[in-house]
């Protein structure tokens, strides 16, 4: 099961900034936080993913609390092509493998 | 920029029949992984691959699926004898590089009649 709480659903008007949280209060300080999106039944889109420090990238950012318990995932400015399933998912690394544990996710709609 | 792509983007098939999934995943990646998601439903882990060996599989990826890396660039998924319920898009992942990062395909689309 997803080791991630998000709530199902969205909205964000064009041009505007869309915050997405992300609760994981059960994660382990060996633990990444991964931010993936999925635009309509296309492959997954890798965002994001930090540790404990805040991160930036040229598609978002992520700020993680101290405590690592919860995470934000910001769009600073939303178009509607970020219209997509926004995916939060807690990943250790150095197992014989490092699959993903997709959980249901935030639909995030981006209105004109 | 490398991107993973799969081949077909959709496949229809009859029931009891085997098809062969495949992928090119990105080119320097050791790491190689199939997932599923049946329409409507969550993203699905299947089985992950590396060093010409299954790392891990679920209990979905059960003796019907088989999976292969047969030169050093295609990974592919096969299902000897298709079932209705196996009508889901199939992703091919691969990953590599400093932080373990999985970049996904555009998936196939397979249909089951």
């Amino acid at each position: 099961d997803a080791k991630t709480t998000q709530p199902p659903s969205m909205d964000c008007a064009e041009g505007r900034a869309a915050n997405l949280p992300c609760n994981h209060s059960t994660i382990s300080g060996n633990e990444y936080v991964y931010w993936y999106r999925q635009i309509h039944s296309q492959g997954p889109q890798y965002i994001i993913h930090g540790l404990k420090n805040n991160e930036t990238n040229e598609m978002a950012s992520l700020i993680i609390t101290e405590d690592r318990k919860s995470s934000t995932l910001i769009l600073p400015h939303a178009t509607l092509r970020d219209t997509a399933v926004y995916y939060c998912i807690v990943l250790s690394y150095g197992g014989a493998t490092n699959k993903l544990i997709f959980g249901t996710g935030t639909l995030l709609a981006v209105q004109p | 920029e490398p991107e993973v792509t799969q081949t077909p983007s959709h496949q229809v098939t009859q029931m009891g029949q085997e098809v062969i999934l495949r992928c090119v995943p990105i080119s320097n990646h050791l790491y190689f992984y199939w997932y599923r998601q049946i329409l409507g439903q969550k993203v699905e882990f299947l089985v992950s691959f590396y060093n010409n060996e299954i790392s891990e599989k679920s209990e979905i990826f059960d003796d019907q699926f088989s999976v292969e890396r047969p030169d050093g660039s295609n990974f592919t998924l096969k299902i000897r004898s298709t079932k209705l319920e196996d009508s889901a898009m199939y992703f091919c992942a691969s990953e590599g590089g400093q932080y373990y990062t999985q970049y996904f395909g555009p998936g196939t689309r397979l249909t089951v009649l």
